[in-house]
């Protein structure tokens, strides 16, 4: 399967805990985004990572939001003190170098936070 | 700030007949556009994409969308739907400059009845 991985599908959390969203890009695609979807709305953008820099953040990730991407690879997102409002799906997507090119979306992160 | 309005949140079908989902962007410069579809619990396919070119935009599973610059518009078309195309559409930009990120919809659910 070459296409973009998440790990792990579902999580139900409490609140107050932290958890963490792994997502393995399609080989070589050096663009890397984030994005959160709630039921009923169309995903909004998070992140977004160029290699291992991270070139973007949206006014929506708060300081309990942390987006890695450390060797320009896979990457993680971290939700630290979860809380009710927080569960979402979480989309991780890739795309080759030049704009315009397909974003390739993953299956999704889906949290919940009870 | 660039946004995307697909002004109907849901559009039921009978089987067979002809669907038209509509988008309009805000953006009076040229943007990149696109359609992407959901399926239920999945993540996000390309189903098409306007960069330059041919107004008229094809898929490979018989829908069409039309850019219109003057009036901003961008609707998804198909002459005869089936049951398999239930699934939520949603529109999206790509504005110029930046870093080829998508700026979405709140989608249509297309619901076919037999």
């Amino acid at each position: 399967d070459t296409g973009v991985s998440q790990d792990p599908r579902h999580k139900i959390t409490k609140r107050g805990q932290n958890v963490t969203f792994r997502c393995d890009p399609i080989s070589e695609h050096n663009r890397l985004y984030w994005y959160r979807q709630t039921l009923g709305q169309g995903p909004e953008f998070l992140t977004y990572f160029q290699n291992e820099a991270q070139l973007e953040k949206s006014r929506l990730l708060s300081d309990r939001f942390s987006a890695e991407r450390p060797k320009g690879s896979f990457s993680t997102l971290e939700i630290q003190r979860t809380e009710q409002g927080d569960s979402a799906m979480y989309l991780c997507a890739s795309s080759p170098g030049q704009s315009g090119n397909t974003i390739y979306f993953g299956e999704g992160s889906w949290l919940t936070v009870v | 700030a660039q946004s995307v309005t697909q002004l109907d949140s849901q559009v039921p079908v009978f089987e067979e007949a002809p669907v038209e989902l509509r988008c309009n962007y805000s953006s009076s410069v040229s943007v990149y556009l696109f359609w992407y579809v959901q399926y239920p619990n999945q993540g996000l396919q390309l189903l098409l994409k306007y960069l330059s070119g041919s107004t008229l935009v094809e898929s490979i599973n018989g829908f069409e969308a039309e850019f219109n610059k003057s009036q901003t518009s961008f609707h998804l078309r198909k002459p005869s739907v089936h049951i398999s195309d239930t699934a939520e559409y949603f529109c999206a930009v790509i504005p110029p400059g930046g870093y080829n990120k998508l700026i979405f919809g709140a989608g249509t659910r297309l619901a076919v009845h037999p």
